[in-house]
């Protein structure tokens, strides 16, 4: 089946710095998406993706749709203490086919 | 909120009981996604049902789990003679009928946690 490599596992980063993960893919995607998870809640949907190529911001968001379909990352602009979480891609084929998670990005933020 | 509303929150089971979640989707979406995530790890595809039909359940094991989704109420994720392989935490996502559009993605329920003891 399709799988998604995400990486780094986790990070742990002082406030004020950028982050940046990415995922990689054996196969084309139609949609990226990136997700994040905090305890004991479900995923909340942060940016999506829709084009090769296509670079998209949500605040100091942004992620970008590789350009081979294969590939997206996410980067994390100054990160404050709320950024803490797991971080997750996501990979769609087309139209309503379910997605592909990648194992997660867990992100901690030293104040 | 109009959220995609699961229920129960926690649930726990005795090896050998019967499980039952359950996922309301947002208004207006017909398409229900069930996800099962276990500790350390990513959401993996169980079973996408629209309304009163099973589009694809290549991700549910064949025996004791099933799904449904019917023309009036809740979707329901059914785990018969629980074992505690199956504690995880459930998730529900909807969408609407066409996903071509931006802003028409999947949204999360906050899931529900099966502990089996």
């Amino acid at each position: 089946g399709q799988q998604l490599n995400q990486s780094p596992q986790s990070m742990f980063i002082q406030e004020g710095e950028d982050v940046s993960m990415n995922c990689t893919s054996s196969s084309i995607f139609n949609t990226w998406l990136w997700y994040k998870q905090e305890p004991g809640e479900g995923p909340v949907l942060l940016i999506a993706l829709y084009k090769a190529g296509e670079l998209t911001s949500n605040g100091r968001l942004t992620a970008q749709f590789g350009i081979t379909r294969k590939d997206s990352f996410l980067n994390i602009s100054a990160s404050i203490p709320s950024d803490v979480g797991i971080y997750f891609c996501a990979g769609r084929g087309s139209g309503n086919t379910p997605l592909v998670f990648g194992k997660g990005t867990r992100l901690s933020v030293i104040a | 909120n109009a959220g995609v509303m699961q229920n129960p929150r926690h649930l726990v089971r005795r090896r050998g009981q019967e499980a039952r979640l359950r996922c309301s989707p947002m208004k207006g979406h017909s398409h229900v996604y069930w996800y099962r995530q276990l500790p350390e790890e990513g959401l993996k595809f169980m079973v996408y049902l629209q309304k009163e039909n099973i589009i694809d359940e290549s991700g549910m094991p064949k025996e004791r789990f099933s799904a449904e989704f019917p023309k009036e109420g809740p979707s329901i994720l059914r785990i018969q003679q629980v074992v505690r392989g199956d504690s995880a935490a459930y998730f529900c996502a909807s969408s609407p009928l066409i996903m071509r559009e931006r802003g028409t993605e999947a949204f999360f329920g906050q899931g529900t946690r099966l502990t089996v003891v």
